[in-house]
C-alpha cells in the first residue's frame, strides 16, 4: 500500500531535550516536505527536500532541522525544543515538484507537546 | 508572495442543506495550481481537488464541486446536500508554477448537524 508514515503519532517532551520525528515513504518520490498546524493559521511549511542531499527552508524554518540521505526518509530533528513547537506535525511527499501540479500525499500527523 | 484566505473559519448546517467554502488567493504568477484538502475528525489531510490557472471550467464530482474565477481570484468549493460525514476542516491551497511551496489557507471547519 502507497503511503507516507511518521513516527512517533504522540509525544510529550520537556523543553531542550532533543527529539527526531521520522517520516518515510513507499512511493519513490523525489519531493518530500514537513508541515506544521496550529488552529487559525492553517498548515504552514517548514522544509522541503527536492531529492537526495537537497533541502531548503519552507515558511518556518527556525528551530528545526531536516536531512535527506535516502530517497524514503526524511526526518524532522528539533535539537532544543521549546513550548512555541507544541503543534501538528505533518510529513507530505509527492512525484514531482509542485510546479507540475501533483498533489501532496500526507502522513498521518504527529501531535507534540513540548512543556 | 504567495496566500491564501479562507474567510469563514467555522460554518455549521443542517444535514442535507448546501454550503459553499470560500477561498481567496493572491499570487502573482500567470501559471499556478489550487487545491482543496478535507481533514475528517480523524486527523489526516485527505486530497479532493487540484485546478491549474489555465482551466477555469468548474468541476462537479458527486455531491463536491468547485467554482473558479480568475477575475475574483476565488476558487469556492460547495457541498450539495450535505451529510455528517462531511463534517471536517477544509483547507484551500496555492502552489506557483516552478515553485516548491505550497501554501495553505487557515481552514474552514464545517459542522454538519443530523
Amino acid at each position: 500500500e502507497a503511503q507516507v508514515t511518521q513516527n512517533p503519532r504522540y509525544l510529550i517532551t520537556v523543553t531542550g531535550k532533543k527529539l527526531t520525528v521520522t517520516c518515510s515513504q513507499n512511493m519513490n518520490h523525489e519531493y518530500m516536505s514537513w508541515y506544521r498546524q496550529d488552529p487559525g493559521l492553517g498548515l504552514r511549511q517548514i522544509y522541503y527536500s527536492m531529492n537526495v542531499e537537497v533541502t531548503d527552508k519552507g515558511d518556518v524554518p527556525e528551530g528545526y532541522k531536516v536531512s535527506r540521505k535516502e530517497k524514503r526518509n526524511f526526518p524532522l530533528i528539533l535539537e532544543s525544543p521549546s513550548p512555541n513547537q507544541t503543534s501538528l506535525y505533518f510529513c507530505a511527499s509527492a512525484l514531482l515538484p509542485l510546479g507540475s501540479s501533483y498533489e501532496q500525499y500526507f502522513g498521518p500527523g504527529t501531535r507534540l507537546t513540548v512543556t | 508572495a504567495q496566500k491564501v484566505t479562507q474567510a469563514q473559519t467555522e460554518i455549521s448546517v443542517v444535514e442535507k442543506e448546501d454550503v459553499t467554502l470560500d477561498c481567496v488567493y493572491e499570487t502573482r504568477d500567470t501559471t499556478y495550481y489550487l487545491f482543496w484538502y478535507k481533514q475528517p475528525p480523524s486527523g489526516e489531510l485527505v486530497f479532493l481537488i487540484r485546478r491549474n490557472s489555465f482551466d477555469e471550467q468548474n468541476e462537479i464530482s458527486g455531491r463536491y464541486s468547485w467554482n473558479f474565477q480568475k477575475s475574483t481570484s476565488s476558487f469556492n468549493f460547495t457541498i450539495t446536500a450535505s451529510q455528517v460525514v462531511d463534517s471536517a476542516v477544509y483547507f484551500c491551497a496555492l502552489s506557483e508554477e516552478g515553485g516548491n511551496m505550497l501554501t495553505f489557507g487557515g481552514g474552514t471547519r464545517l459542522m454538519v448537524k443530523p
